[in-house]
Parts: C-alpha cells; sequence; structure tokens
C-alpha cells in the first residue's frame, strides 16, 4: 500500500544534540513538506520541497535545516538552534498541482 | 497572508445529533479546501477534499460544502456516532502552500 512513514514515532532530545526525523513516501509524489503542531494550535510550515534538490523555507523554519537527495525522502533536522523543539512534527506529501495533501502519522519530540 | 479561523474550538452532542463545523478563510484566491481528522497523537486523515470550482462533496454521513465567494466552508455530519470523536482541521491550498485553522475538538456521548 502506498503511504508516508515516518519514523520514530517517539523522539528524545538532549539539550545542544541535533536530531534528524525522518519520511519516506512512496506514492510518487513530488512536494513534501513539513510542519510543526503545538496544542492548541494550528499546523505551521517549517520546510517544503516541490521538486529534488530543491527546498524552500516555510514560516517556522529558524533552527530547523531538511535535504532533498531522493523524491521519496526528506529528512529534517532539528538543530540546537531550535531552542523549543518540544512539538508533534508531521510530513505530508502531494501531487504538484491543486491536489489534497496525504500526511504521515508523525513524531513526537521532547526535550529532556 | 491567508488566515484560517474554526468555530467552535471544542464542542459536545449526544449521540445521532446531526452537527456542523465551521470553517472561514481570509483570502478566497485558493486551489482546494481540504478537512481532516485527527485523532489524539495521531496524524491527519483526509476527509474531503473540495476543488475550488465545486460547491460540495460527499462521503458516508459526511458533506462538506465550499463558498469560496464568502471565505466559508462547513462540514455536515450526519447522526453522530462516539468513534466520530476527534479534533476536525480544515486547511486551504493556495498558491504558496496549504495553510491550517486550529481545529475543532468533536466529544460525541453515548
Amino acid at each position: 500500500d502506498g503511504g508516508i512513514t515516518q519514523s520514530p514515532k517517539y523522539l528524545f532530545r538532549k539539550e545542544g544534540q541535533n536530531v534528524t526525523l525522518s519520511c519516506e513516501q512512496n506514492l510518487n509524489h513530488d512536494a513534501m513538506y513539513w510542519y510543526r503542531q503545538d496544542p492548541g494550535q494550528g499546523l505551521r510550515l517549517i520546510y517544503y520541497s516541490q521538486i529534488v534538490n530543491d527546498f524552500q523555507k516555510g514560516d517556522i523554519a529558524e533552527g530547523y535545516s531538511v535535504s532533498r537527495e531522493k523524491k521519496e525522502s526528506f529528512p529534517l533536522t532539528v538543530t540546537s538552534a531550535q531552542k523549543n523543539p518540544t512539538a508533534f512534527y508531521l510530513c505530508a506529501s502531494s501531487i504538484a498541482g491543486a491536489y489534497g495533501y496525504t500526511f504521515g502519522s508523525g513524531t513526537r519530540l521532547t526535550v529532556v | 497572508k491567508q488566515e484560517v479561523t474554526q468555530i467552535p474550538a471544542a464542542l459536545s452532542v449526544p449521540e445521532g445529533e446531526n452537527l456542523v463545523l465551521n470553517c472561514s478563510f481570509t483570502d478566497s484566491a485558493i486551489y482546494n479546501l481540504q478537512w481532516f481528522r485527527q485523532d489524539p497523537g495521531k496524524g491527519l486523515t483526509s476527509l474531503l477534499l473540495i476543488q475550488s470550482s465545486q460547491r460540495e462533496q460527499t462521503s458516508g454521513r459526511l458533506n462538506a460544502s465550499l463558498d469560496k465567494s464568502s471565505g466559508r466552508s462547513t462540514l455536515y455530519i450526519a447522526a453522530s456516532q462516539p468513534g466520530d470523536s476527534a479534533t476536525y482541521l480544515c486547511a486551504v491550498r493556495d498558491n504558496n502552500d496549504m495553510r491550517f485553522g486550529a481545529g475543532t475538538r468533536l466529544t460525541v456521548k453515548p
């Protein structure tokens, strides 16, 4: 079955560490997105990529980095520069154009 | 910048009731509007996608309408069941990306 896989489901980060969240899709979608969700708030866009080897900053890109070396993969690194990283992170993908989004099951990141 | 608002933030109804969730957006130049369901600690599951040229979409007990000119969408749930308890989010896609509302948390009591 086609879909988006995010791993790990839960992740714990120590102060000063960089951590990488994985997002893989087998839907043959061109575009991929990373969102952050905090309690009681809507999803906020971190980064997006519409084609391999290209990506754009979203509304809250500071302290995060991404790469898009393969169409299927769009990993997100939460760097030590992100001062408040505890949140639920969601990855999505879509066909380019006016199509809907498909979401993964999310990764919950906690700073310990 | 597109802003999406959902009212109410929370709703509690007895089982069997029909209910309406509301979504409004500030810029009518959208490609589509999508309604999602989110269970606690889970990802988003797509319920209905309405293209900008459409007025409504239906799936089972769910019906979503879109009035682009007034910047409004509604999600109608018929004969609600306890299994419908979840947070419902609407999102609009414009030229740049998809913008989300904060969601309506629905509780259906047996």
